[in-house]
């Protein structure tokens, strides 16, 4: 099944928008931990954010924040003021515990325009 | 610091031959892991070492094979070359253990079989 669930595969944002990339996970741990990471062209991945299934607080890093609903199982990123910069692949990614691997989704290729 | 560093960064290699690549992680990350990604099947997990020893191992034939020394480098080696092995090879480290440890990825290798 499933463990991670991207299901926009492409998506536009007009420059200077926020733009919210969904992101949904299957599991049955109590302890787990969300991740997304930026795969521009050049083919490296770039950590963005994390957040913790006991977080209280939703995560932010800069102009990117996770909007993580538990009941949901849902953990999706929001960018704010996107930039030209930020057209790229996005992949949502899970770890549960007991040192499992980090699983990821089917990833969303957003396109930033002018 | 220095990154996760992988080589060589592309290899063009013929149906039935071997291939090694290498991976340098971050000095003191004793986790290193491997994918591979494809346009099909996005990103999938190979196997992660942990003090030289083999801690995960996703579902790939044993042509696929890996191996952790003792300054945490890695390689993995893929023997009998088939087409369909033509990938972006990704490693990623981490310092292991908990949840909000992320992971650092290499640039990739990406590997074309003709």
């Amino acid at each position: 099944a499933q463990k991670i669930t991207q299901t926009q595969p492409g998506m536009f944002v007009q420059e200077k928008e926020a733009v919210t990339l969904d992101c949904t996970y299957d599991t049955s741990d109590q302890s787990y931990g969300l991740f997304w990471y930026k795969q521009p062209s050049s083919g490296e991945m770039i950590f963005l954010i994390y957040q913790g299934s006991y977080d209280e607080q939703n995560a932010t890093e800069g102009r990117y924040s996770l909007n993580f609903q538990k009941a949901r199982k849902s953990a999706n990123l929001v960018i704010s003021a996107s930039q030209l910069g930020d057209s790229a692949m996005y992949f949502c990614a899970m770890r549960e515990t007991g040192n499992t691997p980090l699983v990821f989704g089917k990833g969303t290729r957003l396109s930033v325009i002018a | 610091k220095a990154g996760v560093t992988q080589t060589p960064r592309y290899l063009i290699k013929t149906r039935g031959q071997q291939v090694t690549l290498s991976c340098s992680p971050i000095s003191g990350h004793r986790s290193v892991s491997w994918y591979q990604q494809t346009p099909g099947q996005g990103l999938q997990f190979l196997f992660e070492y942990f003090s030289e020893t083999q801690r995960n191992k996703g579902n790939f034939p044993g042509r696929f094979s890996g191996r952790q020394f003792s300054n945490s480098r890695s390689e993995m080696n893929v023997s009998t070359l088939e087409l369909g092995d033509s990938a972006l090879y990704l490693c990623a480290s981490s310092l292991g253990g908990a949840l909000d440890y992320g992971y650092t990825f290499g640039s990739g290798t990406r590997l074309t079989v003709v």
